[in-house]
């Protein structure tokens, strides 16, 4: 079983729709909780991260970490064209530990 | 302000050659990490760095891979006698604080081997 796991997807959407993006985990160290989004032949780009359980808000993006149930979420509202991306979530225990776990990522694509 | 810089970006190799690729972090930063993106697969942490020092490299195969960050000059992995499956996306990524949402990543080099 992987440390992370996430829907590969592929995910397609219309435009202005609400997007819902999760991934689970099994390690119950992990504390820092990171969505990167990543476009075709690009390095990732961190796009918001948590610190332990509760909810973050940035603009049309919501992050959402249940420790309780290892689940965490990405929403983004208002959907545009150019959030076709994919979308990668990354977990690390702590400082001092640096090392990322990520998902495999969801590919997005949102339709005009 | 330049981000971080890895070249080149694209690299073929023939089974048996040696790969180098090179990671220019953002300046100030002296903490750099690798990463490889295997086709279909996230990314897998390999190695953590700071200048002169390896910090981490439980990801890091225990042959043909190692790992350098001088001085002087840009972070390099080495791949030595490379394989077919070692054809993926090399990620580094650089941080000044040591935090783990403070890497931020180069653009990647594809490696392919034929």
């Amino acid at each position: 079983q992987k440390e992370v796991e996430q829907d590969p997807g592929p995910l397609s959407v219309p435009e202005g729709a609400i997007v819902s993006l999760n991934c689970t985990y099994s390690n119950s160290a992990f504390q820092y909780f990171m969505w990167y989004r990543q476009y075709s032949r690009k390095g990732p780009e961190l796009l918001m991260y948590t610190y332990s359980s509760g909810n973050k808000e940035d603009g049309r993006f919501t992050a959402q970490v249940d420790k309780s149930s290892k689940y965490i979420s990405l929403f983004i509202r208002d959907s545009q064209p150019s959030d076709s991306a994919t979308y990668l979530c990354a977990m690390s225990e702590s400082f001092g530990n640096e090392k990322l776990t990520f998902g495999t990522g969801t590919r997005l694509t949102i339709i005009p | 302000n330049a981000g971080v810089m890895q070249n080149p970006r694209h690299l073929v190799r023939r089974r048996g050659q040696e790969a180098r690729l090179r990671c220019s972090p953002v300046k100030g930063h002296s903490h750099v990490y690798w990463y490889r993106q295997l086709p279909e697969e996230g990314l897998k942490f390999m190695v953590y760095l700071q200048k002169e020092n390896i910090i981490d490299e439980s990801g890091m195969p225990k042959e043909r891979f190692s790992a350098e960050f001088p001085k002087e000059g840009p972070s390099i992995l080495r791949i030595q006698q490379v394989v077919r499956g070692d054809s993926a996306a090399y990620f580094c990524a650089s941080s000044f604080y040591v935090a783990p949402y403070e890497q931020y990543f180069g653009p990647g080099t594809r490696l392919t081997v034929t």
